[in-house]
């Protein structure tokens, strides 16, 4: 069975840093790309960036490019979304995703993670 | 641009058929993936691809790809398809990207 879980919920100040955690079992990890998802506090999804376990190739939305950093540890199957310096406008939950593919060949998120909540406050 | 645009909002009598719009210029070359979510709960995707339906979605779910519009329809809508529906598309640049979410509301 794919799982994807991820570390639990997070309370930080402004300015701290932060390192959350997928991590993915009963698949073949190399061969997927993994993509980081925030949703603000009643708000819309948004795609942050996506990585390939295989390489490590890293791809992120202008949005989010300089803001975090996406990686993985292939020893552990597992891929991580960081902040050096977190802002109170971080706080949302982040959800990670594996992209799959359909049976026409089309690319979709096929297992999500649970969610982390990052709150952000003084 | 690659932003995918959405009705905020839409209902449906119960048992009725509703269809959901998702607007974009990448949707020229791109077959939208179409995800539920339910509050509290992480989403889910009901279709992908050409008119794909995962394992276990039902077929009351049903889309459409014309030009720069995608399309989401619910046939026969329950109470348990209340929620909020997001499309998905990669652009010309590799990105992932998701529209601005509409929320179904069953009476």
């Amino acid at each position: 069975e794919v799982q994807l879980v991820q570390s639990g919920a997070a309370v930080r100040e402004p300015g701290d840093s932060l390192k959350i955690s997928c991590k993915g079992s009963g698949y073949s990890f190399s061969s997927h790309w993994i993509a980081w998802v925030r949703q603000m506090p009643g708000k819309g999804l948004e795609w942050m960036g996506i990585i390939f376990f295989g390489d490590s190739e890293t791809r992120y939305s202008p949005s989010f490019q300089g803001q975090v950093t996406i990686s993985v540890d292939k020893s552990l199957n597992t891929a991580y979304l960081q902040w050096s310096s977190l802002k109170a406008s971080d706080t949302a939950m982040y959800y990670c995703a594996r992209l799959g593919t359909d049976s026409s060949n089309w690319s979709y998120f096929d297992y999500w993670g649970q969610g982390t909540l990052v709150a952000v406050s003084s | 641009s690659s932003e995918l645009t959405q009705d905020p909002a839409v209902s449906v009598a119960l048992g009725q058929t509703v269809t959901i719009t998702c607007h974009g210029d990448s949707l020229r070359s791109c077959y939208a993936s179409w995800y539920q979510q339910k509050p509290r709960q992480a989403p889910v995707c009901v279709l992908s691809g050409e008119n794909n339906r995962p394992l276990g979605i039902s077929d009351r779910f049903s889309g459409s790809n014309s030009g720069t519009t995608a399309s989401l329809t619910i046939t026969g809508a329950q109470a348990a398809d209340e929620a909020d529906y997001y499309c998905n598309c990669r652009d010309s640049s590799g990105f992932y990207v998701f529209g601005s979410g509409t929320r179904v509301t069953v009476l």
